[in-house]
């Protein structure tokens, strides 16, 4: 199974400002993606990260407000620009191995004051 | 309507219990189906694929009803490590077939 660091584990911001999350996996993926969890829902995805092209993003999600790179098959960020308290969440880094099989980083737990 | 409604719980069961959650899902053209374990501020952590047959895994059994749109997770003998949130999972068709996400069953299980 794949083992999934994400930095930080968890970051108290200022309203206004932008904070840039790293995830890291043990192996090469060709699927990346990003999901937030808000307090006390469910996940929601974001976006899809692509290698060596722009990330895919969901309706309701847009590159501007949250920029992503992911610049080879181990790595991504995803960058939280421009945060509002609305912004608080937890941030997941997640990849697929098989078509049957998701694994989810230990998330960034964001509070924007 | 929400893609996977899920009861959210939660359940107070005591050690020992058969407890079993539903789920149902909204989209049809649905692929495939999992149940996630979601412990307090962890991350989420496949538990079981869901098979049209029905599938076990120990304590742990998966129904699907695909005319229905119904899924279920039995958990017998419940342990009180098996505190957790439940998740209900759907893979909608198209592409690389992205996961949808129930809001979750709560489970709490007391000596």
């Amino acid at each position: 199974s794949a083992v999934i660091s994400q930095k930080p584990s968890r970051d108290i911001c200022q309203r206004g400002t932008s904070l840039t999350i790293q995830c890291q996996v043990d192996s090469q993926v060709t699927m990346m993606f990003w999901y937030r969890q808000q307090p006390g829902q469910s996940l929601t995805l974001i976006a899809t990260a692509n290698q060596g092209s722009e990330a895919t993003y969901e309706s309701g999600f847009v590159i501007d407000k949250f920029p992503i790179s992911r610049p080879n098959l181990t790595f991504s960020t995803l960058t939280v620009s421009n945060m509002s308290p609305e912004d608080s969440s937890i941030y997941l880094c997640s990849v697929r191995d098989s078509p049957d099989t998701q694994y989810f980083g230990p998330g960034t737990r964001l509070t924007v004051l | 309507r929400k893609e996977v409604e899920q009861d959210p719980g939660p359940f107070n069961v005591p050690e020992g219990a058969t407890v079993a959650f539903n789920c149902t899902y909204s989209n049809s053209a649905s692929q495939s189906f999992f149940w996630y374990r979601q412990d307090c501020r962890k991350e989420p952590k496949l538990l079981m694929s869901v098979y049209s047959s029905g599938n076990e895994d120990g304590r742990f059994t998966a129904q699907l009803n695909r005319a229905s749109q119904y899924i279920s997770l039995l958990i017998r003998d419940s342990k009180l490590s098996d505190s957790a949130t439940y998740l209900c999972v759907v893979s909608r068709s198209g592409g690389y077939n992205k996961l949808i996400f129930g809001a979750g069953t709560r489970l709490a299980v007391h000596p």
